[in-house]
């Protein structure tokens, strides 16, 4: 079983629609949860984090977390096709070295969303 | 403010050659860290650097892989020798010690092919 499961798509949804991204991870000790975005070719993108249960919104986002069920979503509302990339769920436990804070990052393969016209 | 910065963003090396990536964090992040992605495979965690000590790396492959951060500024992360299946995506990212340090920014990475 991987750590952090994701459908690799790809999702297509038509330009206004709402695209559903879904994400499980197996490690019930994650404490910390994040959706990048990346454009082919170029660096992942941190669109939203999401820490406690339940939703947080910034702007046309919505994470979902629920950590009884291990499972974490995204939801883009009015879909762009500027929106088109591959999302990356990634879960994280924090550790504490150095006088520092950290936590490495357990990414899912990834789902290619495309928006079209 | 300049973002996490890599070179080269390209390396075509031979079987048994050496090569050297170089990551520059954003400035005055003491985290770094090193990801890889091979083909068709998720983004995969390599070591973790506070300031110039390694805290963290379970990641790496093995021991043809060395990654040193000199003087806690900018890394590097040395393959010597590359085999083919080094090939893929190298990402470095780096993020603060301060308020928001959970958010690692992301460089654009270096593409290796192992021929």
């Amino acid at each position: 079983q991987k750590e952090v499961e994701q459908n690799s798509g790809p999702l297509s949804v038509p330009e206004g629609a709402i695209a559903s991204l879904n994400c499980t991870y197996s490690d019930r000790g994650s404490q910390s949860f994040f959706w990048y975005r990346q454009y082919s070719g170029k660096s992942p993108e941190l669109i939203m984090s999401i820490y406690s249960n339940g939703d947080k919104e910034d702007g046309r986002f919505t994470a979902q977390l629920n950590k009884a069920s291990q499972y974490v979503s995204l939801l883009i509302r009015d879909s762009q096709p500027s929106d088109s990339a591959t999302y990356l769920c990634a879960v994280t436990v924090f550790g504490y070295a150095g006088g520092t804070s950290y936590g490495k990052l357990t990414f899912g393969q990834g789902t290619i969303l495309t928006v079209h016209p | 403010e300049a973002g996490v910065t890599q070179f080269p963003s390209h390396s075509v090396i031979e079987k048994g050659q050496t090569v050297t990536l170089r990551c520059d964090p954003i400035s005055g992040h003491d985290n770094l860290y090193w990801y890889r992605r091979v083909m068709g495979k998720e983004i995969k965690f390599l070591l973790h650097f506070v300031k110039e000590s390694k805290q963290d790396e379970s990641g790496m492959p093995n021991n043809r892989f060395l990654a040193e951060r000199t003087g806690g500024t900018y890394s590097t992360l040395k393959v010597q020798p590359a085999e083919l299946e080094d090939s893929g995506v190298y990402f470095c990212a780096s993020s603060t010690r301060r308020k928001g340090w959970q958010t690692q920014y992301f460089g654009p990475g270096t593409r290796l092919l192992v021929l």
